[in-house]
C-alpha cells in the first residue's frame, strides 16, 4: 500500500546548522509530494510541493526534490534559525484520490 | 478572519458528555476534513466531506458524528468517548478534493476525555 516513512525526531540543532530531514515513500503510481510544517500550538501549515519527479519545492529557505529512482522527498535547509523549531511532516496524495497520507512527523528543535 | 478557524481550541469532557467541535473556512473551498493527531502516530484521516456531501468515513467508530450543513462548515459531533479518544482533532479544506489540491489546515481542536 501507500505509505510514508520519515526520520524519528527529535532533531536538536545549534542555529545556522544544515539540516536534512529523510522522507521516504512507497506508492503506486505518481504521487505528490509535500512537507506541512506545524508550529507550536497551531495546526499545519503547507511549507513546500512537488508533483513530479525531479521537481524541487522551496520556501522559506527550504528545499526538497522529488527522487522517484529512490523515492525520496528529504527536506533541507542550509542555515536553520531557532524559530524553524516545529514538527515538520512529509505527505504523499495520489493521484487516484484526494487522501493525503502523512508520516509520523519529526520534531526539531534549534538552539540559539 | 482569514483561513481555517476551530473552536474550541481547548475541550475537557467525561465520557457521557455530548460535546461539538466546530470547523469554518474562509477560502471560499468546497472539501473539508476532520483528521485525528494523536502522540507519536500520524495523522488519521477520519471523514472526507465534498459538496456538503461525505465521501470519505476511514472505519471511524460511530461515537464521532460529522455534519457538513454548508461548505463552508463542519461539525465532530461527540458522544460518549472513550480516553484513547484523546488528541488533537484537526480540520482542514481545499478547493475541490482533487488530487491536486492543497490542504489548509486548522489550528485545532485539543481534546481529552477524562
Amino acid at each position: 500500500g501507500n505509505s510514508v516513512t520519515q526520520m524519528e525526531g527529535p532533531v536538536t540543532l545549534s542555529e545556522e546548522a544544515f539540516l536534512t530531514i529523510n522522507c521516504t515513500y512507497t506508492a503506486t503510481g505518481y504521487p505528490s509530494l509535500f512537507w506541512y510544517v506545524q508550529y507550536p500550538g497551531e495546526g499545519l501549515q503547507l511549507l513546500l510541493k512537488a508533483t513530479k519527479a525531479d521537481d524541487k519545492g522551496s520556501n522559506k529557505g527550504f528545499e526538497a526534490t522529488y527522487r522517484k529512482e529512490t523515492t525520496s522527498f528529504h527536506l533541507e535547509k542550509g542555515s536553520v534559525q531557532v524559530s524553524d523549531s516545529a514538527v515538520y511532516f512529509c505527505a504523499l496524495l495520489y493521484s487516484s484520490a484526494s487522501k493525503i497520507i502523512f508520516g509520523s512527523g519529526t520534531r526539531l528543535s534549534i538552539r540559539p | 478572519e482569514t483561513g481555517v478557524t476551530q473552536t474550541p481550541r481547548h475541550l475537557v469532557m467525561g465520557m457521557t458528555n455530548k460535546k461539538s467541535l466546530k470547523c469554518e473556512q474562509h477560502l471560499g473551498h468546497n472539501a473539508m476534513y476532520w483528521y485525528k493527531q494523536s502522540a507519536k502516530k500520524p495523522l488519521e484521516l477520519m471523514f472526507v466531506y465534498n459538496f456538503k456531501e461525505q465521501t470519505e468515513n476511514n472505519s471511524v467508530p460511530s461515537r464521532f458524528s460529522p455534519e457538513c450543513p454548508n461548505s463552508s462548515h463542519l461539525f465532530l459531533h461527540l458522544h460518549t468517548l472513550q480516553p484513547e479518544d484523546s488528541a488533537l482533532y484537526l480540520c482542514a479544506s481545499s478547493q475541490d478534493g482533487g488530487p491536486e489540491d492543497t490542504q489548509y489546515f486548522g489550528p485545532g481542536t485539543r481534546l481529552t476525555v477524562l
